[in-house]
């Protein structure tokens, strides 16, 4: 099993640019979430889908993200435009929601640096 | 709504001393409870789990017990080595929520020294 993938694993781009964030989620699996770390506000819940689809999007800062899941063997977290602050770690994680604990597993994440 | 508390960190021990890092939490169901731990530069990783009151959740000599009276999933170990060094997060998702949520607390640094 190849676990959860993303990409890139580094990201390094300038104020203003998109940036596009990917998943690969273990296959089988039929929820995705995607998360943001900092130091700052810790771990937090961006949005997560069940079978492709968007379940909640509260997490979500602003306007200028947005996520995508298009099938279930893959997901992306566009930023447009980026800013400074959204410089972080982004973490993308799986699960088999099929009843017991519902155990998530994560990927390596992306790191974001914005300049 | 659901939350977890958790022990600020950090915790700083020598090798080999006995671990605690305490985890209380609220929910509105019957939640399960874990507890994941992230190594530096790396993602979360599941380190156990419990899915009832009164499990024990064990893994690499790490134990937590899920007590409902007191609403706790408390973190131990016996011998902390320097490869314990992480970030510990206790977390909880519940039947209540819509879909598979977990609920995760702040986190506590632990540091083991040689």
């Amino acid at each position: 099993d190849a676990g959860v993938i993303q990409s890139p694993r580094h990201e390094v781009t300038e104020m203003g640019q998109e940036v596009t964030l990917r998943c690969k989620p273990i296959s089988g699996h039929n929820s995705l979430f995607w998360y943001r770390q900092t130091m700052m506000r810790g771990l937090e819940l961006l949005i997560y889908f069940n079978n492709n689809v968007p379940i909640d999007d509260s997490g979500m800062p602003e306007d200028r993200f947005s996520a995508k899941m298009p099938n279930a063997s893959f997901s992306t977290l566009k930023i447009q435009p980026s800013e400074p602050r959204d410089s972080a770690v982004y973490f993308c994680a799986s699960s088999r929601a099929s009843g017991g604990a519902w155990e998530q597993f994560f990927g390596p994440g992306t790191r974001l640096t914005v300049l | 709504g659901n939350s977890v508390t958790q022990m600020e960190g950090p915790v700083t021990l020598s090798e080999e001393a006995f671990l605690t890092i305490n985890c209380t939490y609220t929910a509105t169901g019957y939640p399960s409870l874990f507890w994941y731990v992230q190594y530096p530069g790396e993602g979360l990783q599941l380190l156990l789990k419990a899915t009832k009151a009164d499990d024990k959740g064990s893994n690499k000599g790490f134990e937590a017990t899920y007590r409902k009276e007191t609403t706790s999933f408390h973190l131990e170990k016996g011998s902390v080595q320097v490869s314990d060094s992480a970030v510990y997060f206790c977390a909880l998702s519940d039947w209540n929520n819509a879909g598979n949520m977990l609920t995760f607390g702040g986190g506590t640094r632990l540091m083991v020294k040689p």
